[in-house]
């Protein structure tokens, strides 16, 4: 039962464009959502985060959306950049679990 | 370099085998995770160590087993292998045992089982 889904399993967008990642999650005890970066041969670096209590966070291009009643939340990226290209995983976590449930992440590439 | 360190990097072993993975965690990182990802899979948590104790499970098979030493390092020890365990195995490192500080994972040890 995957309780984190990401149905994209990839993206492509011309450079300068939006990016625009999807993330769907099942668990309603979900209260903090982050979205981590993975290059090949690379462990994921962290990207950004968001608490429940917000409906959107911006940081720089990358900007997350929350919307708690369809229980998902988009990661989207202004303008894309040919660096970003990599796989982008969604996660989440509930106030009592220490740990971070994945999606399976969504491969972008940005093209030049 | 996250400061989170594996080794080895890639491992090839025959089935019926026992590997052990080592994990140092970043400096001042008390809390360690272990994720498997397998093939255009997500990171499955494993398990999770605070400070020499174990504080969560995840879906770890009996098979595979951990621990966490005096100095912080963990090991992570996969035993009887099969071909179904062959997987990137990814650390990862936090100063606390809660989630919201993000974690800072290592660069994977690749583990084939032939």
């Amino acid at each position: 039962d995957q309780q984190v889904k990401q149905n994209s399993p990839s993206l492509r967008v011309q450079e300068g464009r939006i990016s625009i990642l999807n993330c769907d999650y099942t668990n309603s005890m979900f209260d903090y959502f982050l979205w981590y970066k993975k290059y090949p041969a690379e462990g994921p670096t962290f990207l950004i985060s968001i608490s429940s209590i917000k409906d959107k966070n911006e940081d720089g291009r990358f900007t997350v959306f929350l919307n708690k009643s369809a229980k998902h939340l988009s990661l989207h990226i202004v303008p894309s950049q040919p660096g970003d290209s990599a796989v982008y995983f969604c996660a989440a976590s509930s106030g009592s679990a220490r740990q971070l449930t994945f999606g399976s992440g969504t491969q972008l590439t940005v093209l030049p | 370099d996250s400061g989170v360190t594996q080794t080895p990097k890639h491992l090839i072993t025959a089935t019926g085998q026992r590997v052990t993975l080592r994990c140092s965690p970043r400096s001042g990182d008390l809390s360690v995770y272990w994720y498997q990802q397998s093939l255009d899979q997500g990171l499955q948590f494993l398990i999770q160590y605070y400070n020499g104790e174990e504080r969560a499970k995840g879906n770890i098979l009996e098979r595979f087993s951990a621990q966490q030493f005096p100095d912080l390092h963990s090991e992570l020890n996969l035993s009887s292998l099969e071909l179904g365990d062959s997987a990137l195995y990814f650390c990862a490192s936090s100063v606390v045992g809660r989630s919201l500080d993000g974690y800072t994972f290592g660069s994977g040890t690749r583990l084939t089982v032939v």
